[in-house]
């Protein structure tokens, strides 16, 4: 039963240039969710989709975007890269849980960004 | 004020110690409380749900103190196994998010 995977592992980009992180969630799992997680603090939600539509959004500016796709695979894209945008960026996926239960996030291995 | 507070340590132990990690959140409209356990430059994985009525899985031992906002973590007779960073997690009800605390580092001696 494969686990979340996320690609590529690491990444070295520049200053205002574009990326794009991808992430396949845990088999049976619907609903992906994206975090940032930069050295020595927890990791800090972006954006949760689920139905190919983002269903919550956290305190990230719009160049943080994502997508949805129809095998519930997701990616997480990122413009005009600034320093502060160096982190872990962690995928979650989880099944959308019935009104009352917990929905329990796995995390994939992350990929590392490092903006020079 | 950050939602999830917690002592970033580091606390050094001896194998075979038991050691308490303690948490406090600030919105009271949490609902889902988790430890995740985090080792060095690998992903936070779950190590356990927390429930009203405590709750335990083998060595581990999570207590919620609603009235107080605050959440504890009693791992007895560690193991070099044991070191990691502990998180500290909350989810309210109404919302899809984890809010994590900074972590508190654990270090196992032999």
């Amino acid at each position: 039963d494969a686990g979340v995977t996320q690609s590529p592992t690491h990444l070295i980009k520049t200053r205002g240039q574009q990326v794009t992180l991808r992430c396949s969630p845990k088999s049976g799992h619907d609903t992906v969710s994206w975090y940032q997680q930069a050295l020595g603090q927890g990791p800090q939600f972006i954006f949760q989709y689920y139905e190919e539509e983002e269903r919550q959004r956290g305190n990230f500016p719009d160049r943080f975007s994502g997508h949805q796709f129809p095998n519930y695979s997701s990616e997480l894209n990122v413009n005009a890269l600034l320093l502060g945008d160096s982190a872990l960026y962690l995928c979650a996926s989880s099944l959308v849980a019935l009104a009352g239960d917990q929905e329990t996030q796995y995390f994939g291995p992350g990929t590392r960004l490092l903006v020079l | 004020r950050k939602e999830v507070e917690q002592d970033p340590g580091p606390f050094n132990v001896p194998e075979g110690a038991t050691v308490a990690f303690n948490c406090t959140y600030s919105n009271s409209a949490s609902q889902s409380f988790f430890w995740y356990r985090q080792d060095c430059r690998k992903e936070p994985k779950l190590l356990m749900s927390v429930y009203s009525s405590g709750n335990e899985d083998g060595r581990f031992t999570a207590q919620l103190n609603r009235a107080s906002q605050y959440i504890s973590l009693l791992i007895r007779d560690s193991k070099l196994s044991d070191s990691a960073t502990y998180l500290c997690v909350v989810n309210r009800g109404s919302s899809y998010k984890l809010i994590f605390g900074s972590g508190t580092r654990l270090l196992v001696r032999p």
